[in-house]
């Protein structure tokens, strides 16, 4: 069974531009969450998508947004991109919906702003 | 305040040496989920364990083990005759409501980078 898988794996931006991200979960998995990691902050939740919608969200700015595809892929799009953005950015996928169970994360998209 | 602290940032051991990564938490619900995930430098976060806050049973999988103790708020995790396999950052989590009140999701300590060598 093929784990998380996430797109690009590395990328450089330059301020103001935006990127894009991909993830596709677990096959049968319909719940795709997202992390963001850096070395201040550590790792913290962006959102959760189900069903093609949103269904929770941490406390980001709106230049953070999501969508989810009805094959349960996911992307993740950051717009007029800053140098704080720079970080691993963590795809996990779980069958429904909650996180009382475990979540099964790909490798991640690290990105790097100049 | 909810909240996961990893006091530890950084241990070195050298292998077959036993080592405990230390875990308090703070939280005010009474029904919470705490969790381990490991960190490899390929970089994606492998479960571990999940332990609910009605069940203080230590576990024990192989050459790992859990203690959870309610009274201290803390889940320590403890590897027994450490390889250099188990070479990674680990994170201690908890289940907590997110500030927008539409669900939960996992809030991470720091993470404790561990480095065992030959």
């Amino acid at each position: 069974k093929a784990g998380v898988t996430q797109t690009p794996r590395y990328l450089i931006k330059t301020r103001g531009q935006q990127v894009t991200l991909s993830c596709s979960p677990i096959s049968g998995h319909r719940s795709v969450s997202w992390y963001q990691q850096t070395p201040g902050q550590g790792l913290q939740f962006l959102f959760e998508y189900f069903s093609e919608t949103q269904r929770n969200k941490g406390n980001f700015p709106g230049r953070f947004s999501g969508r989810q595809f009805s094959n349960s892929r996911s992307e993740m799009n950051v717009s007029t991109l800053e140098l704080g953005d720079s970080a691993l950015y963590l795809c996990a996928s779980t069958p429904g919906r909650g996180n009382t169970g475990e979540l099964f994360f790909g490798e991640g998209s690290r990105l790097t702003v100049l | 305040a909810q909240k996961v602290t990893q006091a530890q940032t950084e241990i070195s051991v050298v292998e077959k040496e036993d080592v405990t990564l230390d875990c308090v938490y703070e939280t005010r619900d009474t029904t919470y989920y705490l969790f381990w995930y490991k960190q490899p430098p390929s970089g994606e976060l492998v479960f571990l364990i999940r332990r609910n806050s009605f069940d203080e049973q230590n576990e024990i999988s192989g050459r790992y083990s859990w203690n959870f103790q309610k009274s201290t708020s803390s889940f320590n995790f403890t590897i027994t005759a450490s390889q250099v396999v188990d070479s990674a950052v680990y994170f201690c989590a908890l289940r907590t409501l997110t500030n927008s009140n539409s669900g939960y999701a996992l809030n991470f300590g720091k993470g404790t980078s561990l480095l065992v060598t030959p």
